[in-house]
């Protein structure tokens, strides 16, 4: 299996702009996690959607923050406008079923840098 | 209230030493699950185990061992004869069952093992 993938693995933007980052989960996987990791706050999670349907997104700091998931392969977390404190590595995991749902399998993240 | 805590920031060893990583839990809940991930230079996540809290064997594999002790709240990741490749940030987590699934993270200890 290819694991979870991410993209872009490196993102590096102006302050202003707009930022979309890419997950395909796991195949077969029906939870899917976003989490972001700095050296301030460690590993927060973000949103995590369950067959496509957002469940929690309590962790979404601000309405800046977005995520959807249009199909079972494919999730975006965006932001907009991007700030400098939105600096961080985003992480995207993906687990299955209710019994396994603990188990989370993560991609490689994404590193975003905002100037 | 802190609920996972990794009281060693960071460990440095030599190489074949014995290494031990703390990890301290706290919850008012009978069912929970409990994580270990590692998270090597690299930057990915990586799942080392699960343990649900009804079931306190401990666990080998290869050279990692897991110590899981209800009485103490601890759940304790020993690696035997460390190898230079095990050099990373290692995750200890906790899952509530009433938390929507959520992984209640600690702060991470940095391990080093040096050749």
């Amino acid at each position: 299996d290819a694991g979870v993938i991410q993209s872009p693995r490196h993102e590096v933007t102006e302050m202003g702009q707009e930022v979309t980052l890419r997950c395909k989960p796991i195949s077969g996987h029906d939870y899917l996690f976003w989490y972001r990791q700095t050296m301030m706050r460690g590993l927060e999670l973000l949103i995590y959607f369950n067959n496509n349907v957002p469940i929690d997104d309590s962790g979404m700091p601000e309405d800046r923050f977005s995520a959807k998931m249009p199909n079972a392969s494919f999730s975006t977390l965006k932001i907009q406008p991007s700030e400098p404190r939105d600096s961080a590595v985003y992480f995207c995991a993906s687990s299955l079923g209710r019994d396994r749902l603990y188990e989370q399998y993560f991609g490689p993240g994404t590193r975003l840098t905002v100037t | 209230a802190q609920k996972v805590t990794q009281a060693q920031t960071e460990i440095s060893v030599v190489e074949k030493e014995d290494v031990t990583l703390d990890c301290v839990y706290e919850t008012r809940d009978t069912t929970y699950y409990l994580f270990w991930y590692k998270q090597p230079p690299s930057g990915e996540l990586v799942f080392l185990i699960r343990r649900n809290s009804f079931d306190e064997q401990n666990e080998i594999s290869g050279r990692y061992s897991w110590n899981f002790q209800k009485s103490t709240s601890s759940f304790n990741f020993t690696i035997t004869a460390s190898q230079v490749v095990d050099s990373a940030v290692y995750f200890c987590a906790l899952s509530e069952a009433g938390s929507n699934y959520q992984l209640i993270w600690g702060a991470g200890t940095k391990l080093i093992i040096k050749p």
